[in-house]
């Protein structure tokens, strides 16, 4: 069981735009950073969204990241067939003194 | 561009030690600028953090694997290497090195990922 709680699923159209939530404690996102990292079939993870709402360079601005007290959400707009991956949250745990991910949410691009 | 790729073997048997090593190419691994860590995924299933080291050799483990997990540094080799003890079916897992950026202390943030590496355990 994952310290950070995301969907196990979420699907929409082509061209629309998906939310994929991310709830954790005061412990971890709500007094840390959270960040989001992308995992296309077979490959390693991505660095996506970090420090809650910033894109690293050559991320498309399509992503999104927001926090919210002990929450956090990552939105994708315009989807895209390629957008089709795993995305995890993570975020420092101080109470662990560790890094914590969620369990990850699988994005199926209808 | 900074690469990181691990190496070691891909079937340990059961009880004895699992040993990786992490080489970082395009960037020094001797700056205090990252953290040098080791993540794992079992097959269909989330991320595991396992541990980090910084360049002076101070670790950090996961308190679940701390009795096990022993990682260290060379920066002579620009390589950081993992070794995982008593291994069970358990630790089957693809393993991937990765950089943290330690600018802003603890924010896990890992810029840059190994390939990752098949691990599986045999009885």
């Amino acid at each position: 069981q994952s310290v950070l709680t995301q969907p196990p699923s979420v699907s929409e159209a082509p061209r629309q735009r998906v939310t994929i939530s991310c709830s954790g404690s005061n412990s971890n996102i709500g007094n840390n950073a959270v960040n989001w990292y992308q995992q296309l079939p077979g490959k390693a993870p991505k660095l996506l969204i970090y420090y809650d709402d910033l894109l690293p360079s050559g991320v498309s601005d399509r992503f999104s990241g927001s926090k919210s007290g002990t929450s956090a959400s990552l939105a994708i707009s315009g989807l895209q067939s390629e957008d089709e991956a795993d995305y995890y949250c993570a975020a420092w745990d101080d109470s662990l003194n560790a890094p914590v991910f969620g369990g990850g949410t699988k994005l199926t691009v209808l | 561009q900074v690469q990181l790729q691990e190496s070691g073997p891909g079937l340990v048997k059961s009880s004895q030690t699992l040993s990786l090593t992490c080489t970082v190419s395009g960037g020094s691994i001797n700056t205090d600028h990252y953290y040098w860590n080791w993540i794992r995924q079992p097959a269909g299933k989330g991320l595991e953090w396992i541990g980090r080291v910084y360049t002076s050799g101070s670790t950090n483990y996961n308190p679940s694997l701390r009795s096990r997990v022993t990682i260290s540094v060379d920066t002579s080799k620009n390589q950081f290497s993992l070794k995982l003890r008593s291994v069970t079916a358990a630790d089957t897992a693809v393993y991937y090195c990765a950089r943290e950026v330690a600018a802003t202390g603890n924010a896990a943030v890992f810029d840059y990922w190994g390939q990752g590496t098949l691990v599986t355990v045999s009885p």
